[in-house]
């Protein structure tokens, strides 16, 4: 039982460059999350997916897209990279019924040079 | 707009010794708060939830004290262990579909 797999673990891009990050589950879980995250800036939401089919933006969208492309797979792309863009990106998914708690995955790390 | 924030961006304590982190949240809607924990190189860890009809929830050797009437929560660390060291990330609910607004950190160091 893997939870949450994020793939790559590292890249490396140039300005410009495009690429999807991966994550994929296996729990099950309706909701999926695409956060960021910088020094000192704790965790922000750059997209989110409530369910199959559907995604919204969330705190910092600009320069991202995503695919819900079924209930397991939840991808974000980046079209043209930019140094801004380097940070460490974590995938998660929610639980259902009480528990609202978040399952992470192990982060990609991506820098932009 | 909405925050959740720490008061102490490091704490170091000693071994064996209890860890106290503190966390204020602004948003008084919030009725769900969750605390993680993210050891170098990995993704946050649940660690321990509290729903806001409690004020106190207890785990093992962890403690989460939530009061509302301050929007205040606190994790603490019973008898700390160098392997809790970490960044630890509160974390609560907004109105409507419930995503989580995190925290900045602390990190707390443990001294043998």
């Amino acid at each position: 039982n893997a939870g949450v797999t994020q793939t790559p673990k590292f890249q490396v891009l140039k300005t410009g460059q495009s690429m999807t990050l991966q994550c994929a589950q296996d729990m099950n879980h309706n909701s999926m999350y695409w956060y960021r995250q910088d020094p000192g800036m704790g965790l922000r939401l750059i997209y989110y997916s409530a369910s199959e089919g559907t995604t919204d933006k969330g705190e910092v969208p600009n320069g991202y897209n995503v695919s819900r492309l079924n209930k397991r797979e939840f991808s974000l792309r980046l079209e043209s990279a930019a140094p801004s863009q380097t940070s460490v990106y974590f995938c998660a998914t929610q639980g259902q019924g009480s528990s609202y708690g978040y399952t992470f995955g192990s982060g990609t790390r991506l820098t932009v040079v | 707009g909405e925050s959740v924030g720490l008061h102490l961006p490091t704490l170091s304590v000693q071994e064996g010794d209890n860890s106290i982190i503190n966390c204020a949240y602004s948003n008084s809607a919030s009725d769900y708060f969750i605390w993680y924990k993210q050891e170098s190189g990995k993704g946050p860890q649940f660690i321990i939830d509290i729903r806001s009809n409690m004020d106190k929830r207890q785990g093992q050797r962890v403690t989460v004290l939530l009061n509302k009437t301050v929007k205040h929560l606190s994790l603490q660390i019973a008898a700390t262990q160098p392997g809790d060291s970490a960044v630890y990330f509160c974390a609560s609910n907004t109105g409507g579909y419930n995503k989580l607004i995190f925290g900045a950190g602390t990190r707390l160091a443990v001294h043998p």
